[in-house]
């Protein structure tokens, strides 16, 4: 069984741009999350979703980040403009459904570098 | 608000050691908790947890940890330590007034020297 898949694994990019990222959770699977790590913050969560609802968005850092997920299978993080501080490793999660019980399993993440 | 601290950012121990890598939590109910491994360029993944059951939950690759509610504790242990158990370690914690987030740890690397 396919684990959650992540892409791009890296992405370079300047300053200004836009970037999507992308994620597929593992099938059957209701909660989806989103987290960034950097060495300075450690693991933050961003935004989760639950039946395709976002459920907590009080992690995304500003504006310029958004989520959206428009079907069980898929979800895109983008940041517009994008800028050099937000340069992170993304992580997107799943679980089987939303409950405090439940691990969490996560992709192998995407390495945005902005320049 | 539930909280987890990991005491030691870093831990070197020499290979066939004790692993020990200390985790303390705040929750104002009973709370769920989990230790996640995360190997070089990789994601986390599940090494054990802990959802009230046995207070002695064994994991993966002979981890265990152990609850213990009277200290707030939830420490991970490995008896013997192999090189391939270098990696970043992660305590975690949920319950239930948290909209179900899990809230982790600023992690623990674990360094074996041969």
């Amino acid at each position: 069984d396919a684990g959650v898949i992540q892409s791009p694994r890296h992405e370079v990019t300047e300053m200004g741009q836009e970037v999507t990222l992308r994620c597929k959770p593992i099938s059957g699977h209701n909660s989806l999350f989103w987290y960034r790590q950097t060495m300075m913050r450690g693991l933050e969560l961003l935004i989760y979703f639950n039946n395709n609802v976002p459920i907590d968005d009080s992690g995304m850092p500003e504006d310029r980040f958004s989520a959206k997920m428009p079907n069980a299978s898929f979800s895109t993080l983008k940041i517009q403009p994008s800028e050099p501080r937000d340069s992170a490793v993304y992580f997107c999660a799943s679980s089987t459904r939303q409950g405090s019980s439940y691990e969490q399993y996560f992709g192998p993440g995407t390495r945005l570098t902005v320049t | 608000a539930q909280s987890v601290t990991q005491l030691g950012s870093h831990v070197s121990v020499s290979e066939g050691a004790l692993v020990l890598l200390r985790c303390n939590y705040s929750s104002s109910v009973p709370p769920y908790l989990f230790w996640y491994v995360q190997y070089p360029n990789q994601g986390l993944q599940l090494l054990l947890k802990y959802t009230s059951a046995a207070t002695l939950v064994k994991g993966i690759n002979g981890f265990e940890a152990e609850f213990k509610k009277s200290e707030t504790s939830f420490h991970l242990t490995k008896p013997s330590a192999h090189m391939s158990d270098a990696a970043e370690y992660f305590c975690a914690v949920s319950d239930n007034t948290g909209g179900f987030k899990t809230i982790f740890g600023a992690g623990t690397r674990l360094f074996v020297k041969a």
